[in-house]
């Protein structure tokens, strides 16, 4: 079966790092999808990989290993604002998005 | 401004009741989305549409219906409302299907059946 795995909640301090890990399993694979969700308001895009390796852009890198069927996201830098839902989706061969249930990030000051 | 609105933001409806949430876009994308997202639960899809006049059938079909006359529209009917519908609903919309295009979402309709 199909399947994307993230932690419930991770909790970090504003000005630290932290990594929010995802492991798929997919039917096929087309590429790694990492969505930010603020409570109450819609799922927006930040960042894509179909190729082994780490992917930066600004405070946020994600990171790939297609034979391990795993992911992760690295926020630096943490601010308040990024308190928010991460959600994982593994597209799969039919180029259907699989989703994680998502990882409510929690940032204390 | 470029995006997708949805329309309601939330409602509450009676069991039984007939309902269409409606979804629109003005990127001129082809594709478009139904999906809900429920708590603990990945977003799951609804049903989707390729293009203008085509749909098709999603992860969790039953009991919803929807149209594609035209590229801009995406709306969603729920026939008989039962309370396992009660949900956030998110239309989503990409340039092509089939094709690791961005999805863009809209702002969500939060649905309660009582």
């Amino acid at each position: 079966g199909q399947n994307i795995d993230q932690p419930t909640e991770m909790t970090a301090t504003e000005g630290a790092i932290v990594q929010i890990n995802c492991t798929y399993q997919t039917s096929g694979f087309n590429g790694l999808f990492w969505y930010q969700q603020h409570a109450g308001e819609a799922p927006t895009f930040l960042s894509y990989n179909v190729l082994d390796g780490l992917e930066e852009k600004g405070r946020f890198s994600s990171f790939l290993s297609r034979s391990k069927g795993y992911s992760y996201l690295l926020l630096k830098e943490l601010q308040m604002k990024d308190s928010a839902s991460y959600l994982c989706a593994g597209m799969d061969s039919n180029y259907q998005l699989i989703w994680g249930a998502g990882t409510k990030l929690i940032i204390k000051p | 401004i470029a995006g997708i609105t949805q329309a309601p933001t939330s409602q509450i409806l009676a069991a039984g009741r007939r309902m269409t949430l409606r979804c629109t876009q003005d990127m001129r994308h082809n594709a478009m989305y139904w999906y809900r997202q429920d708590l603990g639960l990945g977003l799951r899809l609804i049903h989707y549409s390729n293009t203008a006049g085509t749909t098709g059938k999603g992860e969790v079909p039953d009991g919803y219906s929807v149209s594609r006359a035209n590229t801009d529209d995406f709306p969603l009917t729920l026939a008989s409302a039962v309370p396992s519908q009660t949900s956030v609903y998110f239309c989503a919309s990409s340039g092509t299907s089939g094709s690791t295009d961005t999805k863009y979402f809209g702002p969500g309709t939060r649905l309660t059946v009582l």
